[in-house]
């Protein structure tokens, strides 16, 4: 089972671009997360898809979009780049109770 | 609104001493409580989790009880090892997976040989 996945691994960009950032869940699951992970900080809840639909929403703003696939897989988007937006995005994919993190797209804004 | 705190680092202990590292929260109802570990350079692992009250969750030596009359789930471990540094984060959702965790700032741990 290769777990959660997430590509790329890091990736830098430059204020006012948009970002497209991808996940593929641990197989069986069907719920997929992402959360945005400040230095130094807990990861912030960012959205919850499942069924393809957001069903859940954190407090960020409408520029962080996303979409889940059939297959499950998920992809975050930004747009409008600030550099605040700079940290390490982590997905979590779950069937029940428990979430399983990937190891995270490293997000550079210059 | 939902919350949880932890004790800030870094905590320094040497090898074999004995590990806490507290946790209270704030939710709405009655919360799953976890404890996820970060090893430097890697996501986020579970470390342990408990779903109800006075629950014990536990794995690899450590430990954290469920105290719903404290709101709180303090980790906890014996002795700990040098391969034990890393970040330690409390988190907690309100049950059904539907809702995003809700994690603390995190806890670096350095153990000393």
């Amino acid at each position: 089972d290769a777990g959660v996945t997430q590509s790329p691994t890091h990736l830098i960009k430059t204020r006012g671009q948009q970002v497209t950032l991808r996940c593929s869940p641990k197989s069986g699951h069907d719920t997929v997360s992402w959360y945005q992970q400040a230095l130094g900080q807990g990861p912030q809840f960012i959205f919850q898809y499942y069924e393809e639909e957001e069903r859940q929403r954190g407090n960020f703003p409408d520029r962080f979009s996303g979409h889940q696939f059939p297959n499950y897989s998920s992809e975050l988007n930004v747009n409008a780049l600030l550099l605040g937006d700079s940290a390490l995005y982590l997905c979590a994919s779950s069937f029940a109770n428990e979430q399983f993190f990937g190891p995270g797209t490293r997000l550079t804004v210059l | 609104g939902n919350s949880v705190t932890q004790m800030e680092g870094p905590v320094t202990l040497s090898e074999e001493a004995f590990l806490t590292i507290n946790c209270t929260y704030t939710a709405t109802g009655y919360p799953s409580l976890f404890w996820y570990v970060q090893y430097p350079g890697e996501g986020l692992q579970l470390l342990l989790k408990a779903t109800k009250a006075d629950d014990k969750g536990s794995n690899k030596g450590f430990e954290a009880t469920y105290r719903k009359e404290t709101t709180s789930f303090h980790l906890e471990k014996g002795s700990v090892q040098v391969s034990d540094s890393a970040v330690y984060f409390c988190a907690h959702h309100s049950g059904g997976g539907a809702d995003g965790l809700t994690f603390g700032k995190g806890t670096h741990l350095i153990i000393q040989p």
